[in-house]
């Protein structure tokens, strides 16, 4: 079965730094998304994108996030000066269909840890 | 505002014995309602959903959910727990208007041998 993947598995970055972390999402889905999850608390969502513009983001996506499509398999997240509070694990996700009945897809995310 | 709630943190079951997820859910119109388990270091693996007809959805690993929507309920069941279900759970809701997913804060789910 086709999955999303998620690289790298683990990112240690200091404080204000910029990282990047990159998702292929399944190959032939159009919608992506991104959701974050800080140790022990609840799934977040943070950004959706489709047709090459986001379609929707979260007040947790500020000026420091920002999303692309670099190519025609990643989709990668950049946060641009990294805070400690940005520390958690963060999930792509990606959808087929426009329905809303239909599930997305998760990588198996990324942690991220901010020094 | 669409919210699912989980209202327990942890759920513990011996082996062989029923269980139960508990989730409710607030919603504006036509609920579009999920289930997604995550195992340790893992991401989210989709289990089921309950767009519309039947009440009692099946869903992957045996599992099963009961929509009900005069309690806005949407718990999930399974009629035998193995040890290889103990995970992290979470209940979901498609927002109808757009396409993020909300989550419930997760039910941690411990099937004992």
């Amino acid at each position: 079965e086709p999955e999303v993947t998620q690289t790298p598995s683990h990112q240690v970055t200091q404080m204000g730094q910029e990282v990047i972390l990159r998702c292929v999402p399944i190959s032939n889905h159009l919608y992506f998304y991104w959701y974050r999850q800080i140790l022990g608390q609840k799934v977040e969502f943070l950004v959706s994108f489709y047709n090459n513009e986001i379609s929707e983001k979260s007040e947790i996506f500020d000026d420091q996030f920002s999303v692309e499509r670099p190519d025609g398999s990643n989709f990668t997240l950049k946060i641009r000066s990294t805070k400690l509070e940005d520390s958690a694990m963060y999930f792509c996700a990606s959808k087929g269909q426009r329905m809303l009945d239909q599930p997305q897809h998760f990588g198996d995310g990324t942690r991220l840890s901010i020094l | 505002a669409q919210s699912v709630a989980q209202p327990e943190d942890q759920v513990n079951v011996a082996e062989g014995n029923p269980l139960t997820v508990k989730c409710t859910y607030s919603v504006s119109g036509n609920p579009y309602l999920f289930w997604y388990v995550q195992y340790p270091n893992r991401g989210l693996q989709f289990l089921l959903k309950y767009i519309t007809g039947d009440n009692l959805v099946k869903g992957s690993y045996g599992f099963e959910a009961e929509f009900n929507k005069s309690q806005t309920s949407f718990h999930l069941k399974k009629p035998s727990a193995l040890v290889s279900d103990s995970a992290l759970y979470f209940c979901a809701v498609r927002d109808s208007s757009a396409s993020k997913i909300i989550f419930g804060s997760g039910t941690r789910l411990s099937i004992r041998p």
